[in-house]
């Protein structure tokens, strides 16, 4: 267990469908991360924040998501209508800026989305 | 897309036996990171080497660089079947105060008993 907690750890929705995952991450961690894993591949970057400033968004991050830290804690990432490409696992990371130069991610297990 | 691809995609090797997974990444970096990860669960921090380190060691693991290259190996040592996992290498860009991740698509690990 690395500190970093996601809800729910999965979710089966029907396209169309708007779903929300959330992140608690280690509770002094300044930076968030969210990635998106498709199976058989390597985690792709679609968002960071630090503290409630989102800072970039990948391509991968469509109209259709949001991303949000509104109090520099937990952050959701929402999904509006749904599409069967969304299907993946979405993982949330988060480490301490400042703290060395090499900023150390701390993965949460996931949150594995099911499009119908 | 992946900045990095790793090599084997697949492994199979027998308990006790070394096994070697190799990386190579497009672009200048600040460092490199191996994680692990098992099936369908979230990724496990192993190691960070820096672009001026040519190799790390960490327990049964040994990592190296060469930045010339552009390539990176794990070697993990007296393998066990608890190793079993997905192994990826992620980079850091140089001059990318984001320090956000780009991994490879990883190497598919099974030690045998």
């Amino acid at each position: 267990d690395t500190g970093v907690s996601q809800d729910p750890r999965h979710k089966i929705t029907k396209r169309g469908q708007n779903v929300t995952f959330r992140c608690d991450p280690i509770s002094e961690h300044n930076r968030l991360y969210w990635y998106r894993q498709t199976l058989g591949q390597g985690p792709e970057f679609l968002t960071y924040f630090q503290n409630e400033a989102q800072l970039e968004k990948s391509r991968l991050l469509s109209d259709r998501f949001s991303a949000e830290r509104p109090k520099g804690s937990f952050s959701t990432l929402e999904i509006q209508r749904t599409e069967q490409g969304d299907s993946a696992m979405y993982l949330c990371a988060s480490s301490l800026i400042g703290v060395g130069p090499y900023n150390e991610q701390f993965f949460g297990p996931g949150t594995r989305l099911t499009v119908l | 897309s992946q900045q990095g691809e790793e090599d084997p995609q697949a492994l199979s090797i027998q308990e006790g036996e070394n096994a070697t997974m190799n990386c190579s990444y497009k672009t200048s970096i600040n460092n490199l990171q191996w994680y692990r990860q098992n099936s369908g669960r979230g990724l496990v921090h192993l190691i960070l080497i820096r672009s001026n380190e040519r190799e790390k060691h960490s327990g049964r693991l040994r990592v190296t660089l060469d930045t010339s290259k552009k390539s990176s190996s794990l070697l993990i040592t007296a393998s066990r079947a608890a190793d079993t996992a997905s192994y990826f290498c992620a980079t850091v860009a140089r001059m990318d105060s984001s320090y956000k991740l780009i991994f490879g698509s990883g190497t598919r690990l099974l030690v045998r008993p």
